[in-house]
């Protein structure tokens, strides 16, 4: 069955310090790979999508990922985080089967940014 | 565009109580249609799937049940609570057929007491 693994459930920085958060995938077929990040309050939202091409996707806010297949990793990354990216971040793998789809999440990662 | 409505916020049961929560989705006809759930410490779990009226899939065997009466209304029931249903509950949208994007719902909190 599809799974995701997030490595890291709770991870402090200082502001400007660099981030990389973990996530590995397990599906043999070909994958569609997101990242979403809940703010304390807020709904979910989207940060990045990765469908094909370029392995390196940039999303909003400066955060990118690569797509690294010979890994099944899709690891989520910015060189200088911000005190207003303290929240919950999820990867997560889109399952299609017919006429619907699945979004499968990983366990998320709390991020704590300090000033 | 899409907008989920979900009610309540917030909600606190005692055991055994049964359980109601309603997700309306406005913007959008015929979407697939999910229930998830947080818990304290784990991911978002899938519960359930729906993809079209009366049409209800459940990802993992537990004490609750899901019904679309209409095709943009999706609830989750139980008919006894227990304390391991306490989470967080995301209802969220999908197009049929390719994907365009979840869009979530704002979430309610359960405690089960």
């Amino acid at each position: 069955a599809q799974s995701v693994s997030q490595h890291n459930h709770h991870v402090i920085l200082s502001e400007a310090a660099s981030l990389e958060l973990g996530c590995n995938y397990s599906y043999g077929g070909t994958v569609n790979l997101f990242w979403y990040v809940q703010y304390p309050g807020q709904h979910l939202q989207l940060l990045l999508k990765y469908f094909s091409g370029d392995p390196l996707v940039k999303g909003i806010k400066g955060f990118e990922a690569e797509f690294i297949k010979s890994k099944f990793s899709f690891n989520l990354r910015k060189p200088s985080v911000q005190w207003s990216d303290t929240a919950e971040y999820f990867c997560a793998v889109i399952l299609f089967s017919g006429g619907y789809n699945k979004l499968i999440f990983g366990a998320g990662t709390r991020l704590a940014v300090h000033p | 565009s899409q907008t989920i409505h979900q009610w309540p916020a917030t909600l606190v049961q005692p055991v055994g109580s049964p359980l109601s929560l309603e997700c309306t989705v406005e913007g959008t006809s015929n979407p697939n249609l999910y229930w998830y759930r947080q818990a304290a410490g784990r991911g978002l779990q899938l519960l359930f799937y729906s993809v079209g009226i009366g049409q209800i899939s459940s990802e993992v065997p537990q004490n609750l049940s899901a019904s679309r009466p209409q095709d943009r209304q999706f609830i989750l029931s139980s008919k006894k609570l227990l304390l391991s249903d306490s989470g967080f509950y995301l209802c969220a949208s999908s197009a049929q057929g390719i994907y365009d994007g979840y869009t979530f719902g704002s979430g309610t909190r359960l405690t089960v007491v």
